[in-house]
């Protein structure tokens, strides 16, 4: 089956640049998704198709696709992105979708 | 406005079952598919599958195959995912989620928390 690998933690202060990363093999071939998830709360879908934001996601939320490894990057990070991060795709061969296991972004 | 309305907690004895509702409003029921992930606590989201409220066609992640139920009601604009021979490992905070396009989900419910104890 196929298997997203994510780093557990990420630590950034504010105002600088988080990127989270979302290993797969030949991800770049796939769709990437990502979804922020803040403590007690449901997850949102802040990035999909590898590139887009939905309406009402800041410009700062970004992403990028290629090869093995896919990336979320969060710009001027503010104390209120702190929360955790999945990545997902949907894997054709298996007709499954599959998550990462979730990047923790604190912020210092 | 677009959302999705879970029902309420359920403890479980092992063995048992459980059915947990989701219950749609705000868009056309039958255009999006309804995705169902669990997260236990701690740990991260695990795909369950997926159903599509138009023609009842159902997809499961072969971890709950034989076990897992997903069905809908298109008169209550309702899915409903029946989890069967409960376990300890599966305590966990299930949602429904809908499907935007091209598997992601872009509306999710507040989540129905399933305790499995004796």
């Amino acid at each position: 089956s196929y298997v997203l690998t994510q780093p557990p933690s990420e630590s950034v202060a504010p105002g600088q640049t988080a990127r989270i990363s979302c290993g797969g093999h030949n991800i770049g071939s796939k769709k990437v998704h990502w979804y922020q998830q803040k403590a007690g709360q449901a997850p949102v879908l802040v990035v999909y198709n590898d590139v887009d934001r939905p309406s009402g996601i800041p410009e700062r939320f970004s992403g990028s696709n290629s090869g093995d490894t896919a990336t979320l990057t969060i710009g001027r990070v503010e104390g209120g992105d702190e929360a955790d991060y999945f990545c997902q795709v949907w894997d054709r061969s298996t007709d499954h979708v599959v998550f990462g296991g979730g990047t923790k972004l604190t912020v210092l | 406005q677009v959302q999705l309305v879970q029902s309420g907690a359920e403890v479980k004895n092992p063995g048992a079952s459980v059915k947990v509702s989701c219950k749609a409003s705000g868009y056309t029921f039958t255009s999006y598919y309804i995705h169902w992930v669990r997260q236990a606590p701690g740990q991260g989201l695990e795909w369950m599958g997926i159903i599509n409220p138009s023609g009842g066609r159902t997809t499961y992640a072969q971890k709950f195959q034989g076990r897992v139920t997903m069905t809908r009601d298109m008169s209550t604009s309702s899915v409903y995912m029946e989890l069967s021979s409960l376990k300890s490992e599966d305590t966990a905070l299930y949602y429904c989620a809908r499907d935007r396009v091209n598997y992601n989900m872009d509306v999710w419910g507040k989540g129905t928390t399933v305790t499995v104890s004796s």
